[in-house]
């Protein structure tokens, strides 16, 4: 059991330019998540998904964009980066929902816009 | 959405017991506290989750009293490898309502 994979662990990106994160979790959870950490703060989400094509915004979801086409993955896709997307962003993927489960999370992708 | 307040930093030394309070007092009924810990550059790890009561598990207990409106993660004889960042989050089944704030920063010393 890998858990959720998560890649590249490190990025660095010019202003402007696309790249997805990739998100891929083995525990058949229906529950994926996307989320960032700037330096010294908490996790704020990003979107999330509660199955095979459904997705919906989180409290950060400007710029980015994802896609749900199977169980196992979830994709995070950055159009036209900007240096306020530098971050560290994890995926996390859950059995249940919110805050009645248990969220595993990858080791983080770490992200620089230059 | 419940608001979690907790403190932004503790110390402590090897073998003593830290206790750390969330205060959450608009809680809602369905809700559920989690307590998550986030050690620097890994994802948060789940340590314990409980509805009301007392719960216990290999690493930490939760104490929630009977009005819900806080919560104490309890750390018995912590070592130097507990310090983390810990996070209290209070949720139900809504998945896109999940927030982690600023968590209180654990330094263990020798």
């Amino acid at each position: 059991n890998a858990g959720v994979t998560q890649t590249p662990k490190f990025r660095i990106l010019k202003i402007g330019q696309s790249m997805t994160l990739q998100c891929t979790q083995d525990m058949n959870h229906n529950y994926m998540y996307w989320y960032r950490q700037d330096p010294g703060m908490g996790l704020k989400l990003i979107y999330y998904s509660v199955g095979a094509g459904i997705t919906d915004k989180g409290e950060v979801p400007n710029g980015y964009n994802v896609s749900r086409s199977t169980t196992e993955d979830f994709p995070l896709r950055l159009e036209l980066a900007a240096p306020s997307q530098t971050s560290v962003y994890f995926c996390a993927s859950s059995l249940s929902g919110g805050g009645t489960g248990e969220l595993f999370f990858g080791e983080g992708s770490r992200l620089t816009v230059l | 959405l419940a608001k979690t307040t907790q403190p932004i930093s503790m110390d402590s030394y090897e073998g003593q017991e830290v206790n750390i309070t969330c205060s959450h007092n608009n809680i809602a009924t369905n809700d559920y506290i989690t307590w998550y810990q986030q050690f620097p550059s890994q994802g948060p790890r789940f340590i314990i989750q409980g509805y009301k009561t007392k719960v216990t598990n290999e690493v930490a207990s939760l104490f929630i009293p009977a009005d819900r409106k806080s919560s104490t993660l309890s750390l018995p004889r912590v070592s130097l490898s507990d310090t983390a960042v810990y996070y209290c989050l209070v949720g139900d089944l809504a998945p896109g309502k999940l927030s982690f704030g600023a968590g209180t920063t654990v330094t263990v010393r020798a």
